[in-house]
C-alpha cells in the first residue's frame, strides 16, 4: 500500500470530459513554466510549456493558462482518454542565470471509463 | 542513447552502506538536475549542474549526499551511510542551454531501497 505521508490531490474525470488541473506558484520572478505528466514507474514527461510573456498556449488537446497576477497556472485537457490517467506536475524556472526547476506538489488525474 | 539514462534501475542496499547512482544526460545538454521522489509524493530538488559553474547544492538533505559531474557529462550521486529514509526514486534530468526556455528531459529513475 501507499506510505503514510503527504498524499497528492486527486481529480477524477469521466472519459471524454474535459479536465482542469491547477497549480499555484510562489515566485513572482519565475519566467518559464512547464507541465509534466508522470505515469506509474516512469520519469516525468514534458507536456507543454509557457513563457511569462504569454497567458495562454495550446497544444494537442492541452491548453496551459498563466495568470501572473495571482501566480496561478492551469492545465486543461480536452476530451480525456484513459491514457491521460497519471500524476501531473507544474514546474517553474527563473530565467536569469539560475535555471533550477522547482516542482509543485502534483495532482493525480484518474479517467473513469 | 537518445534520452537520459540512469543506472541501476533498482538498488537494494543495507543500512549504513554507501551507494552510487549514475546519470548519463542527453548529449550536448549542459544542465543536469537530480531530484528525489518518495512514494506518492512530489519531486524534491537535490542538486543542479550548469556547464562549468559551481553546482547549486541547496537541495541536498545532509552531508551524506554528494554529487559530481565529470567532463560536463556523466553525473554520479553518492549517498554515504544510507538510512531507511533515503529510500526513494532518484530522478535525473538534463536540459540544453541553447535556448534558455526549454524543458528538462527525465530519465526513468533509480529506485533505491534501504533495508
Amino acid at each position: 500500500g501507499e506510505s503514510v505521508g503527504l498524499h497528492l490531490p486527486t481529480l477524477s474525470v469521466q472519459e471524454g470530459d474535459n479536465s482542469i488541473i491547477n497549480c499555484a506558484y510562489s515566485n513572482s520572478a519565475s519566467d518559464y513554466f512547464i507541465w509534466y505528466k508522470q505515469e506509474s514507474g516512469k520519469g516525468p514527461q514534458f507536456i507543454i510549456d509557457i513563457r511569462s510573456n504569454m497567458d495562454k498556449r495550446q497544444g494537442q488537446r492541452v491548453t496551459v493558462l498563466l495568470n501572473k497576477t495571482v501566480k496561478h497556472l492551469s492545465l486543461q485537457i480536452a476530451a480525456t482518454q484513459p491514457g491521460d490517467s497519471a500524476v501531473y506536475f507544474c514546474a517553474e524556472s527563473i530565467d536569469f542565470g539560475n535555471e533550477k526547476l522547482t516542482f509543485g506538489t502534483g495532482t493525480r488525474l484518474t479517467i473513469i471509463p | 542513447g537518445a534520452g537520459v539514462s540512469q543506472s541501476p534501475s533498482n538498488k537494494v542496499t543495507e543500512k549504513g552502506k554507501d551507494v552510487e547512482l549514475r546519470c548519463d544526460p542527453i548529449s550536448g545538454h549542459t544542465a543536469l538536475y537530480w531530484y528525489r521522489q518518495s512514494l506518492g509524493q512530489g519531486l524534491e530538488f537535490l542538486i543542479y549542474f550548469q556547464g562549468n559553474s559551481a553546482p547549486d547544492k541547496s537541495g541536498l538533505p545532509s552531508d551524506r549526499f554528494s554529487a559530481e559531474r565529470t567532463g560536463g557529462s556523466v553525473s554520479t550521486l553518492t549517498i554515504q551511510r544510507t538510512q531507511q529514509e533515503d529510500s526513494a526514486v532518484y530522478l535525473c534530468a538534463s536540459r540544453t542551454d541553447r535556448d534558455r526556455n526549454t524543458e528538462a528531459f527525465f530519465g526513468q529513475g533509480t529506485r533505491l531501497t534501504v533495508v
